[in-house]
């Protein structure tokens, strides 16, 4: 099935790492995608890695690849309170021949000053 | 900065009634899609469309309906309103992939949070 599974919470501390965990099912998603959502606003873009990378990093955020368990992990370092919000991964199949995208559940993270 | 509006960005309206929760976009892209978001975070596609005077019916079964007539415009209409419509409803829009160089991102509006009397 289309499953994109997340854990639901995190809470970390200001100043710690952050580690959000996802697992896909489609390896033939060409791009995964993890998008951010504060409250009361659409999702917008965090980062993205394409599906020959293993690992990429941008400033603080570090998404690591795993295809042969189908595993996406996205760490913020030194997490602020401004991290505070809801993060979906994503991931577009390309053998269903449409556009559609396969959102994750959400993991909301709580920082905690 | 995403150019993808969505309005009203909040409507309280009572049962019975019309509404149409309007989407523009200003980047020229041929996908938009429209997703309703639970009060539990997960997202549905309900809606989507390839281009103009093309639309589909997404994963989740939804009573409101859509139209494509120009590319930068997909409204979302219901004819008569529930409280079970009472929801969050994003829009997005995205550039085929191949089309340029891009990642196939999809970019969101602000949402559309309804509520049904």
């Amino acid at each position: 099935g289309e499953d994109v599974e997340q854990s639901l919470f995190l809470s970390v501390r200001e100043g710690d790492s952050s580690v959000i965990n996802c697992t896909y099912t489609d390896s033939s998603s060409t791009y995964l995608y993890w998008y951010k959502q504060e409250p009361g606003a659409g999702l917008q873009l965090l980062t993205y890695i394409f599906s020959n990378m293993d690992m990429k990093q941008d400033q603080r955020l570090t998404v690591l690849l795993n295809k042969k368990d189908k595993h996406l992990s996205l760490r913020i370092a030194d997490t602020q309170t401004g991290d505070s919000a809801i993060y979906f991964c994503a991931e577009r199949p390309t053998t269903s021949g449409t556009y559609k995208y396969i959102f994750g559940t959400g993991t909301r993270l709580k920082v905690l000053a | 900065e995403a150019d993808i509006y969505q309005t009203p960005r909040y409507l309280v309206i009572g049962t019975g009634k019309k509404i149409t929760l309007e989407c523009s976009q200003t980047m020229g892209h041929d996908k938009m899609y429209w997703y309703q978001q639970d009060p539990g975070m997960e997202l549905h596609l309900i809606h989507y469309s390839y281009g103009v005077n093309s639309t589909e019916k997404g994963d989740l079964s939804s009573e409101s309906t859509v139209s494509r007539i120009r590319t930068e415009h997909f409204p979302l209409t219901l004819e008569s309103a529930r409280p079970s419509h009472t929801s969050q409803y994003l829009c997005a829009s995205s550039e085929s992939l191949g089309r340029t160089a891009n990642t196939g991102e999809l970019f969101f509006g602000e949402g559309s949070r309804l509520t049904v009397l």
